[in-house]
């Protein structure tokens, strides 16, 4: 019963530099998010997708894109990284009005 | 928009006394409050949650208890041991979108 996966669980990129994130649940869940999470900082709304084929814009999209692969892959891609991207970085997945499962996080430094 | 607070942001109790964290929301609308526990370098994990329909849920030594007139929620936890020390999060959704809007989270220190 894994949940949800995220991969890479690290990263270093130097600035300027591009990665995607990857998330994969194995629930059947319809709803997938991702989040940011600062040191000593609450959980911010980066994108998120209702549905297969749909994604929206949360509280801080700037610098990202996401892609619905599938109903069970919701990756997130840093096109051009920046210092200020340097964070840990949740995905999550709900099934409807229930709690989110979220995956271990991927911890992202950009020097 | 939906808003919600949370309090206090750090709590720091005796190991075995009760620690009690509160969060009020502005939508009257939100029908479900669920609680997150994140330990040190993992992710949020749902604890216990309570929808508008109950007033009180509880689990072995947590509960939470909800007042939909006043729009606040808390979290209780009793007899806390070491390893309640974490970060908690409240959050709280409507049925129309299903989105969590979370609390800041409050850092609880069970000090031995």
């Amino acid at each position: 019963n894994a949940g949800v996966t995220q991969t890479p669980k690290f990263q270093v990129l130097k600035t300027g530099q591009s990665m995607t994130l990857q998330c994969a649940q194995d629930m059947n869940h319809n709803s997938m998010y991702w989040y940011r999470q600062d040191p000593g900082m609450g959980l911010r709304l980066i994108y998120y997708s209702a549905s297969e084929g749909t994604t929206d814009k949360g509280e801080v999209p700037n610098g990202y894109n996401v892609s619905r692969l599938n109903k069970r892959e919701f990756s997130l891609r840093l096109e051009s990284a920046a210092p200020s991207q340097t964070s840990v970085y949740f995905c999550a997945a709900t099934g409807g009005n229930y709690g989110y499962t979220f995956g271990s996080g991927t911890r992202l430094t950009v020097v | 928009g939906e808003n919600v607070e949370q309090h206090p942001s750090t709590l720091s109790v005796q190991e075995g006394d009760s620690a009690v964290i509160k969060c009020t929301y502005s939508d009257s609308a939100s029908n479900y409050f669920p609680w997150y526990k994140q330990e040190l370098g993992k992710g949020p994990q749902l604890i216990i949650d309570i929808r508008s329909n109950v007033g009180e849920k509880k689990d072995q030594r947590i509960a939470v208890t909800l007042n939909k007139t006043a729009k606040h929620f808390s979290l209780h936890i009793t007899e806390t041991q070491p390893e309640d020390s974490a970060v908690y999060f409240c959050a709280a959704s409507k049925q129309s979108n299903y989105q969590l809007i979370w609390g800041a989270g409050t850092k609880l220190i069970i000090k031995p």
